[in-house]
């Protein structure tokens, strides 16, 4: 799987849109982009996770550049919450079926 | 609430012993991961099972085992425990379906080894 790499730690004011940014240069044509949250020490929770289209759900938006080499993941309106610890992973299931997390982005939500 | 169940939450035993977690997956998925997540390492990949076999190994120690049952739930075993087991162990299941499935984490069993 393509290494990513994201910053260490972010912040954001409750309210307003938080952005999470992650980049993935050496991303393969296979490999889709996921984005899990971990709060505390609960399990990974899956967000989104796309190929080459912007995707939304009800969590959260994900665009990709056109290059596929890097991805934010855009939480609208961020509450406290949302405090958690963000990983991006690339990840081909037809290379092998396990996610390799790094160290993800520590957000922090702040009133 | 992802849907996949593990027990126990938690588990404090001593070194040298042995302990079984269990993981229920989410109805319908075949596919059961196992992670272990200690403060130096981050989240890893143990092991994965498929509707009862195993499909693809990771970082996972010679004294650790694990198996998927018929009725799809699953069990890792560590024995000999030592004090660097202490983690958090994940697992996740999902439907496996190639190019892409998406993995929902259980809520974890706490391991702390004294």
């Amino acid at each position: 799987d393509a290494k990513t790499t994201q910053p260490t730690s972010m912040d954001c004011a409750e309210g307003r849109a938080a952005n999470l940014p992650c980049n993935h240069s050496t991303i393969s044509g296979n490999e889709y982009v996921y984005w899990y949250r971990q709060i505390h020490s609960q399990g990974p929770q899956y967000i989104i996770h796309g190929l080459k289209n912007n995707e939304t759900n009800e969590m959260a938006s994900l665009i990709i550049t056109e290059d596929r080499k890097s991805s934010t993941l855009i939480l609208p309106h961020a509450t406290l919450r949302d405090t958690a610890v963000y990983y991006c992973i690339a990840a081909d299931y037809n290379a092998g079926n396990m996610l390799t997390f790094g160290g993800g982005t520590r957000l922090m939500v702040k009133p | 609430d992802s849907g996949v169940t593990q027990t126990p939450k938690h588990l404090i035993t001593a070194t040298g012993q042995r302990v079984t977690l269990r993981c229920s997956p989410r109805s319908g998925d075949l596919s059961v991961y196992w992670y272990q997540q200690s403060l130096d390492q981050g989240l890893q990949f143990l092991i994965q099972y498929y509707n009862g076999e195993e499909r693809a190994k990771g970082n996972i120690l010679e004294r650790f085992s694990a198996q998927q049952f018929p009725d799809l739930h699953s069990e890792l075993n560590l024995s000999s425990l030592e004090l660097g087991d202490s983690a958090l162990y994940f697992c996740a299941s999902s439907v496996y379906g190639g190019g892409q499935e998406t993995q929902y984490f259980g809520p974890g069993t706490r391991l702390l080894v004294l």
